[in-house]
């Protein structure tokens, strides 16, 4: 069982360039998230999505981008990376019904330089 | 809008006392409120919620977290704490009558010490 799973868990990326994140949640969940955790600010939300094809946007989307074309799927971009967006990305996903958990992923530690 | 403070950046007890970390939220309706643990490079763990009825919920390794409406506070409790509770905890609300965000706050840095 393997819950929620990030690929990949370490990456240094250049200025500029881009990358893609993967989620992957095997527990057919409709919800899925994507959070990243800075030092003194906790989690915070940069896009999510409520179902298969939707997408909607958090606090802090801009410089993000992302898509969910498959239910167990949930792809965040980076178009041009900046030094700004060194964080570690979460990745989360809960099953239907505001009263549910978030089960969350291992992380993906991002460093631009 | 929605939204999280946890007051205390950090909090330090020894081994065998009470643990508290506090919790205050903002809704514009009704809460649904959780509590995560997160160990050193790894992901958030949940250890509680608080969906309706009784304002005391029991969750995993003997914490529990108590439900406050009229100050808004869902403070985390363990009544004996141990050096294994050290970890950075997480507090997070979602509008009962809003969209599916699950906000949360910045963390409390937790260590028991021996």
């Amino acid at each position: 069982n393997a819950g929620v799973t990030q690929t990949p868990k370490f990456r240094v990326l250049k200025t500029g360039q881009s990358m893609t994140l993967l989620c992957a949640q095997d527990m057919n969940h409709e919800y899925m998230y994507w959070y990243r955790q800075d030092p003194g600010m906790g989690l915070r939300l940069i896009h999510y999505s409520v179902g298969e094809g939707t997408t909607a946007k958090g606090e802090v989307p801009d410089g993000y981008n992302v898509s969910r074309l498959k239910k167990q799927n949930f792809l965040l971009g980076l178009e041009s990376a900046a030094p700004s967006q060194t964080s570690v990305y979460f990745c989360a996903s809960s099953s239907g019904g505001t009263n549910t958990e978030a089960f969350f992923g291992q992380g993906t530690r991002l460093t631009v330089v | 809008a929605q939204s999280v403070a946890q007051p205390e950046d950090q909090v330090n007890v020894a081994e065998g006392n009470p643990l508290t970390v506090k919790c205050t939220y903002s809704v514009s309706g009704n809460p649904y409120l959780f509590w995560y643990v997160q160990y050193p490079n790894r992901g958030l763990q949940f250890l509680l919620k608080y969906i309706t009825g009784d304002n005391l919920v029991k969750g995993s390794y003997g914490f529990e977290a108590e439900f406050n409406k009229s100050q808004t506070s869902f403070h985390l409790k363990k009544p004996s704490a141990l050096v294994s509770d050290s970890a950075l905890y997480f507090c997070a609300v979602r509008d009962k009558g809003g969209d599916y965000k699950l906000s949360f706050g910045a963390g409390t840095t937790v260590t028991v010490r021996a």
